[in-house]
């Protein structure tokens, strides 16, 4: 069974402080996306990164792929309290690139 | 539509009550998900369409659950004989295009069910 542990499973920080957030497993994925979920609605696709060792940048949202495609991990430099949210991330399985997802990191931002 | 449209967006059953869930995707898209979802957690993967053809049923958790997509476009999610484990939002996703590694999801906001 391919897993994708997602860590922390909860963050609460102070507006301006940066933050990590960690997507692992012990399985090669043709790609990792990114979702952010809202209250009440669905998750919207952030990213995709789909190159080992690949880094994408979404205003202060980085994103970097392992070079082994096996993690990914989410970077927020200066949190700001609409960065709130749940924030989920999912392989793409190499052999049916159907989604595996992880339990998702619930961010809280204080202003 | 714009996106991929859900209803009812809340459902209240009593145990042992059949529902149905819909989800209209986005027009034209080929692929079409159902996901369930605990609070808190991550989706977890119900069912897969190719048009009309359901490719992989193999999230469905028993027998209870059924979903079909008979034109290619709507999609119903049923649930004979609701449990109260069954309480959670059921999303629907489509894709334009079948199953990829760039391929992008669009969500419904989701119907959450609960079982009383």
């Amino acid at each position: 069974t391919q897993l994708l542990e997602q860590s922390p499973q909860f963050l609460s920080i102070q507006e301006g402080e940066n933050l990590t957030v960690y997507c692992n497993s012990s399985s090669v994925f043709s790609s990792l996306q990114w979702y952010r979920q809202e209250p009440g609605e669905g998750p919207v696709l952030l990213v995709t990164v789909v190159t080992g060792g690949e880094v994408k940048k979404l205003k202060r949202l980085t994103f970097q792929f392992g070079d082994a495609r096996k993690d990914s991990s989410l970077h927020i430099t200066a949190a700001q309290p609409g960065d709130t949210g749940l924030y989920l991330c999912a392989g793409v399985r190499v052999s049916n690139y159907q989604l595996i997802w992880g339990a998702g990191t619930k961010l809280i931002i204080k202003p | 539509g714009a996106g991929v449209s859900q209803s009812p967006r809340y459902k209240v059953a009593k145990r042992g009550q059949d529902v149905a869930l819909r989800c209209d995707p986005i027009s034209g898209h080929v692929s079409l998900f159902w996901y369930q979802q605990a609070l808190g957690q991550g989706p977890e993967f119900l069912t897969y369409f190719q048009n009309e053809a359901q490719l992989d049923k193999s999230g469905l958790p028993s027998d209870r659950f059924f979903a079909e997509r008979p034109e290619g476009s709507v999609s119903t999610l049923k649930i004979q004989r609701t449990q109260q484990e069954d309480s959670a939002v059921y999303l629907c996703a489509s894709s334009l295009r079948h199953p990829s590694t760039n391929e992008k999801l669009f969500f419904g906001s989701g119907t959450q069910l609960s079982v009383l």
